[in-house]
């Protein structure tokens, strides 16, 4: 099994709709983050959490939400999905030991919003 | 403009080529420097780690860092037809919480 698994890893919806991408992690990791990955734009973080009570914004939070249930399990909501949020959004942990700080990253959820 | 600017590609290069990538960056706070590979349909998994300025290598791997001109760089020696994948480098500052800025990433494709 993946250290972090994203479900669903596909999905495709209408404008409007509400859509969660859901995250659980088997790394033990306290740090979870969820980034958004466009065509020439690379990696940008969304929000990132260091602990269950812990939920911080990232560089574009605007359009969703997050929650984090438990130390594994970390949701990514959109509640009113739109054209422009179509993209390839990526899970990652890490264990923020030491400065590396290296990240863990889940297989991606590919999301097409019509 | 981007903090982190990285030539998109593609870059083809025949197997057994030395494969060059690139990064310059704005930010001169950014202390930690590293090389994610991504293939199709995957995550980005870590390739390289370093930290200020200087080089690094692991196997067919180096990673330069050249902090007075912000510019980093990962060489890839004997390249492989599995070499083939997107590599991103990204950057933190000491004090950015473990927040990562990523480059746009570089499409390799090594031909056999």
């Amino acid at each position: 099994d993946a250290d972090v698994t994203q479900t669903p890893r596909n999905r495709i919806t209408k404008t409007g709709k509400r859509i969660m991408l859901e995250c659980s992690q088997t790394k033990g990791h306290d740090r979870m983050y969820w980034y958004r990955q466009d065509p020439g734009l690379g990696l940008r973080l969304i929000y990132y959490s260091f602990d269950v009570k812990d939920i911080n914004k990232g560089e574009i939070s605007d359009g969703y939400s997050v929650s984090r249930q438990a130390q594994a399990k970390f949701s990514l909501s959109l509640e009113s999905a739109i054209p422009n949020q179509t993209a390839l959004y990526f899970c990652a942990t890490s264990d923020g030991a030491g400065d590396t700080n290296v990240l863990t990253f889940g297989a991606g959820s590919r999301l097409t919003v019509l | 403009q981007k903090e982190v600017e990285q030539d998109p590609g593609p870059l083809s290069v025949p197997e057994g080529a030395i494969v060059s990538l690139n990064c310059t960056y704005s930010n001169s706070a950014f202390q930690y420097f590293m090389w994610y590979r991504q293939y199709s349909r995957k995550g980005p998994e870590l390739l390289m780690y370093t930290y200020s300025s200087g080089n690094k290598e692991d196997g067919r791997f180096t990673a330069q860092v050249d902090k007075s001109s912000k510019y980093i760089s990962l060489f890839i020696r004997d390249s492989q037809p599995s070499d083939s994948a997107t590599y991103l480098c990204a950057m933190m500052t000491t004090d950015s919480w473990g927040k990562l800025q990523f480059g746009a990433g570089t499409q390799v494709v090594v031909t056999p």
